[in-house]
């Protein structure tokens, strides 16, 4: 079984860029979530995607947005960058609709200067 | 304001005894528990959940605790070793998304 993976590992970009994050579910899972988590604080709710469309939003502005592919993978892109997105960028894939218990990927490190 | 609360930062505990974490929620409402375990540079990795309509579940050293009328929960590892130092986390699972919202984690130092 093949578990939650993401890419980069880790990210450096400039105030004002965009950027694309990539997670690759677990096998079996059709259920991608997205976490923020800043530094001494615990992941933050950002958006999940199931079946290939939003399915729920934490209190993120729009500038975050997602996509969901039909294998299941997903992609978090954010719009002018700010240095408060600096953070630890969390990939969770859970079961289906509605699944309690989410599985979490190692994380993308990005750093905005 | 915090849904989710984990009121002590760190604990260090001796190889051997018992750890007990502390996580207290706010909403009444809540009904599916979840304990996460953190190494640095590494994503959280799931270790016992518990649904309100229980309230203690067990998976080899791991044991929650559910109080609903407290709302509060811990989690119990007997007995505690080297390896499980890390950051705990506890959250809840709400919403239609079942979105997880995370309490601000404790560091366990487990000494040998």
């Amino acid at each position: 079984e093949t578990g939650v993976t993401q890419s980069p590992t880790h990210l450096i970009k400039t105030r004002g860029q965009q950027v694309t994050l990539r997670c690759s579910s677990q096998s079996g899972h059709n259920t991608v979530s997205w976490y923020q988590q800043a530094l001494g604080q615990g992941p933050q709710f950002i958006f999940q995607y199931y079946r290939e469309e939003e399915n729920g939003r934490g209190n993120f502005p729009p500038r975050f947005s997602g996509l969901q592919f039909p294998n299941y993978s997903s992609e978090l892109n954010v719009n002018a960058l700010e240095l408060d997105d600096s953070a630890l960028y969390l990939c969770a894939s859970s079961g289906g609709w509605g699944a309690d218990t989410q599985y979490f990927g190692p994380g993308t490190r990005l750093t905005v200067l | 304001d915090q849904q989710v609360k984990q009121n002590s930062p760190s604990l260090s505990v001796q190889e051997g005894r018992i750890s007990i974490l502390n996580c207290d929620y706010t909403n009444s409402m809540f009904d599916y528990f979840l304990w996460y375990k953190k190494y640095p540079a590494e994503g959280p990795t799931f270790l016992i959940s518990i649904s309100s309509i229980k309230d203690k579940n067990e998976d080899g050293r791991f044991t929650v605790f559910l109080n609903k009328s407290a709302k509060h929960l811990s989690l119990h590892i007997v007995p505690s070793q080297p390896g499980d130092s890390a950051v705990y986390f506890c959250a809840v699972a709400s919403g239609s998304a079942r979105q997880l919202t995370f309490g601000s984690g404790t560091q366990l130092t487990v000494l040998p």
